[in-house]
């Protein structure tokens, strides 16, 4: 299964934007890649997803570059509530399984 | 809809007893999945099942056993309990097909159940 890279944590301060990096460098053509967040004490939940193309939604956005290698899940401005770990996953359109790795740990400042 | 419930929420085991998770969803989803999270570290799918009546293993199936009897529930069960086992379980459930844009296989995830075994 293709792996995900992403820092372990990252702070930003409320209501500016955040840009949470993933790399995925082996990545194939199959796969999409998939955003899931975790709020504390509580299970994961959906956030985003995409194939090939930039995609929006009411929660953020994901920028994925032009070689798929890497992708990029924006918040337009972050809230204390998006304080959360942050997993970035890809998911083989053959199988079940997502393969979670240890996430962003996203840190919000009032 | 209560969504994706799970219980219990907490239990203490000692080594070499046995118990039972409940996942109940109520959202009329094919596919049902039991993952383990220990800490600091992401999630490791245990075994799921893709229809009543059906299971398969995932990731990290020994020591565990599941079964989907009806569509809406799925057990996860630990015959004996061992000190490795202590860890936060989480049940998801997700639709066949994509609905409203989502990917077909979209989970929707319970609060988890936190199993301490001394």
């Amino acid at each position: 299964d293709a792996k995900t890279t992403q820092p372990n944590s990252m702070e930003s301060n409320e209501e500016e934007p955040v840009h949470l990096p993933c790399n995925h460098s082996t990545i194939s053509g199959t796969d999409y890649i998939h955003w899931y967040r975790q709020l504390p004490s509580q299970g994961p939940e959906y956030v985003i997803h995409g194939l090939t193309s930039n995609v929006n939604n009411r929660m953020a956005s994901l920028a994925i570059a032009e070689d798929r290698k890497s992708s990029t899940l924006i918040l337009h401005r972050a809230t204390l509530r998006d304080a959360a770990v942050y997993y970035c996953i890809l998911r083989d359109g053959s199988n079940y399984q997502l393969i979670w790795g240890a996430g962003t740990k996203l840190i919000i400042k009032p | 809809n209560a969504g994706v419930t799970q219980t219990p929420k907490f239990r203490v085991l000692k080594t070499g007893q046995s118990m039972t998770l409940l996942c109940a969803q109520d959202m009329n989803h094919e596919y049902m999945y039991w993952y383990r999270q220990d800490p600091g570290m992401g999630l490791r799918l245990i075994h799921y099942s893709v229809g009543e009546g059906t299971t398969a293993k995932g990731e990290v199936p020994d020591g565990y056993n599941v079964s989907r009897l009806k569509k809406q529930n799925f057990l996860l069960g630990l015959e004996s309990a061992a000190p490795s086992q202590t860890s936060v379980y989480f049940c998801a459930s997700s639709y066949d097909r994509p609905i409203s844009g989502l990917p077909r296989d979209t989970q929707y995830f319970g609060p988890g159940t936190r199993l301490t075994v001394l």
